[in-house]
């Protein structure tokens, strides 16, 4: 199958600080990508549609100014936590589908996860 | 089964003994359907999918049962490891929106 990177794997950081998470395509162009948040014993939550050249769209609940999305290229979106708190902690997953096709009747192909941790 | 609160339902299998994860998907557009089991602190693998035009797709010891009737898809897998022990999520896709994740079942094997 198709292979998403996604880094970093973990991340902590402090109260207020900004943290980037990447998610890059490596085989394959992904004119969109998905971002989701898992919380512990729970199940993964769609947080975002990342369109390439666009913007992105963003679940109900979701605030797209603290939860900024960039995808400048078909093989990387970028998530950034802006001024984090410790209720941000979590593990944010990314996924990607075939170019022109995506996740339209298509697998999902899931990058490793980053587990944030804000203190 | 059905989640309680936080915690995830949990299916405890013999080793050798085959499972069977169910899942109840709640939109009747759905035409699309994935199993992936995701082990802890990574991201979920592809395990086999389903299209609505089907009841029963086979795979390598795994097996995906729709039911569009009662909404109802199961994954048996067969001669359990104890390298399947993980959470296992169904997720769902009407066409051309984004998977919807079911609650998961933690599946844990006994030597």
């Amino acid at each position: 199958g198709a292979v998403v990177s996604q880094h970093p794997s973990w991340v902590i950081c402090k109260s207020g600080t900004s943290v980037k998470i990447e998610c890059r395509s490596l085989d394959f162009q992904a004119t969109t990508m998905f971002w989701y948040r898992q919380f512990p014993k729970q199940s993964l939550m769609l947080m975002a549609t990342s369109n390439e050249g666009s913007k992105a769209t963003y679940e109900q609940g979701v605030e797209k100014d603290k939860f900024l999305i960039n995808h400048a290229s078909l093989t990387l979106s970028t998530l950034t936590v802006t001024s984090a708190h410790p209720e941000d902690s979590s593990f944010y997953i990314c996924s990607a589908g075939g170019q022109g096709a995506p996740h339209v009747n298509t697998e999902a192909f899931f990058g490793q996860g980053t587990r944030l941790t804000v203190v | 089964g059905e989640s309680v609160g936080l915690h995830l339902p949990t299916l405890s299998v013999q080793e050798g003994d085959n499972s069977i994860i169910n899942c109840a998907y709640s939109n009747s557009a759905s035409d699309y359907f994935i199993w992936y089991k995701q082990e802890s602190g990574k991201g979920p693998q592809f395990i086999i999918d389903i299209r609505s035009n089907m009841d029963k797709r086979q795979g390598q010891r795994v097996t995906v049962l729709l039911n569009k009737t009662v909404k109802h898809l199961s994954l048996q897998i067969a001669a359990t490891q104890p390298g399947d022990s993980a959470v296992y999520f169904c997720a769902e896709t009407p066409r051309g929106t984004p998977l919807v994740f079911g609650k998961g079942t933690r599946l844990s094997v006994i030597a």
